[in-house]
Formats: structure tokens, sequence, C-alpha cells
């Protein structure tokens, strides 16, 4: 079956370590963006990749990186520099970035203690 | 900012039409309106979208007033599964802009037995 996956669904770590958020898609899509989301609220975008090997910042890029070395993977790193960790992350995927509806992962929970 | 209105919350009786208005009074003449929903915890998945002409699939009707300054999204006969955040989004579809999604908080519609 063709999707999008996030590992692990709940994930918890100390305050200070960095952790690393898994996003996979089989479904041959180009672009390929980071979503944080907080209780309450709607979505923000972190990160996106138009393309293999290029990304570019979102609104919310402070304190995280990411890496597109294949079209299939693009993961997000949270850094101890993200001062407010804590937050539910989505992964998603379009054919091409602006031109096609987005597929989402289902999401992984991130809490720092 | 999000560049859409829609009402905190709304119930629904199952089985009967849920109908999900959203004020876009800013819209350009190149952005489209997209409904996606957001079940708890999971994550958010693509209804429908339209430019403006009225649009239908096997989720939901769109119908968009003709000055594209609001819309209606209707459920035609909402079950209990139905009941989930739903969120009205505005974005320009062209190859080489940004696409990402701007959620606001959405609607929370409960549909009741």
């Amino acid at each position: 079956d063709g999707g999008i996956t996030q590992s692990p669904k709940y994930l918890f770590r100390k305050e200070g370590q960095n952790v690393t958020l898994s996003c996979e898609q089989n479904l041959n899509h180009d672009a390929m963006y980071w979503y944080r989301q907080d209780p309450g609220q709607g979505l923000r975008l972190i990160y996106y990749s138009q393309i293999v090997n290029d990304f570019q910042k979102g609104d919310i890029a402070e304190g995280y990186s990411v890496s597109r070395e294949k079209k299939e993977s693009f993961p997000l790193t949270v850094t101890s520099a993200q001062k407010n960790p804590t937050a539910f992350y989505l992964c998603a995927s379009s054919i091409a970035a602006s031109m096609d509806e987005q597929f989402f992962g289902p999401g992984t929970r991130l809490t720092v203690l | 900012d999000a560049k859409t209105t829609q009402p905190t919350s709304m119930d629904c009786a199952e089985g009967r039409a849920a109908n999900l208005p959203c004020n876009h009074s800013t819209i350009s003449g190149n952005e489209y309106v997209y409904w996606y929903r957001q079940i708890h915890s999971q994550g958010p998945q693509y209804i429908i979208h339209g430019l403006k002409n009225n649009e239908t699939n096997e989720m939901a009707s769109l119908i968009i007033t003709e000055d594209r300054k609001s819309s209606t999204l209707i459920l035609p006969h909402a079950t209990l599964r139905d009941t989930a955040v739903y969120y009205c989004i505005v974005r320009v579809v062209s190859r080489g802009s940004q696409g990402n999604l701007i959620f606001g908080k959405g609607t929370k519609l409960s549909v009741k037995p």
C-alpha cells in the first residue's frame, strides 16, 4: 500500500537532547513538509522540501534541522536549541509543491521531560 | 495568520447534513479553497478543493459563493466518524510557490446520535 509513515508514534526525551523524527513516503512525491501542532491550535510549517537535496525554512524553523538525501525520506531533528519542543509533529507530502493536495502521516507526539 | 474565519464549534445530528461555513473575504483570484479535517490525534485528511465552481466528491460538496468571499462544506449524511476538526484553507496553486497549507483553528464538528 502506498502512503506516508512516521515513527515512532510517541517519543519521550530529556531536556537538552537532540531527537530525530522519521518520515518516509512511497508515493513518489517530490515535495515533503514538516508541521508542528500545539494543543488546540492549527498547524505551523517548520521546513519544506520541493525536491531531493533541497529544502527551505518555514515559519518556525529555529531549533530544527532537516535533510533530504533521498526522495522518499525527510527526517526532522529537534535540537536542544528549540525552546519548546513538546508538540505533535506532522509530516506531509505532495506530488509537487503547491500543485496538489497534501497527504499527511499519522504524526509523532514528542514529549520533552 | 490564517486568511479564513470559521466558527469554533458546531453540532450535527447523526444522519443529517452538516453545513460548515467559512469566510475568506480577502481571497485573491488565484487562490483555491481547500478543506481538510483532523480526527483527534491523527494527521489531517484532504476532503475537497475548488476555485469558483461548486465541487462534489464521494466525501463532501463544496459550495463557493459567486463573489468567492465565503464557502460552505457540506457532509450530506453525517456519521459519528465525521466528528473532527474541519479546516478551511485558501492557497495559491501554481508551480514554484511555497505550497504550504496555512491552518487556522478550524471548526470542531461534533456529530451526535
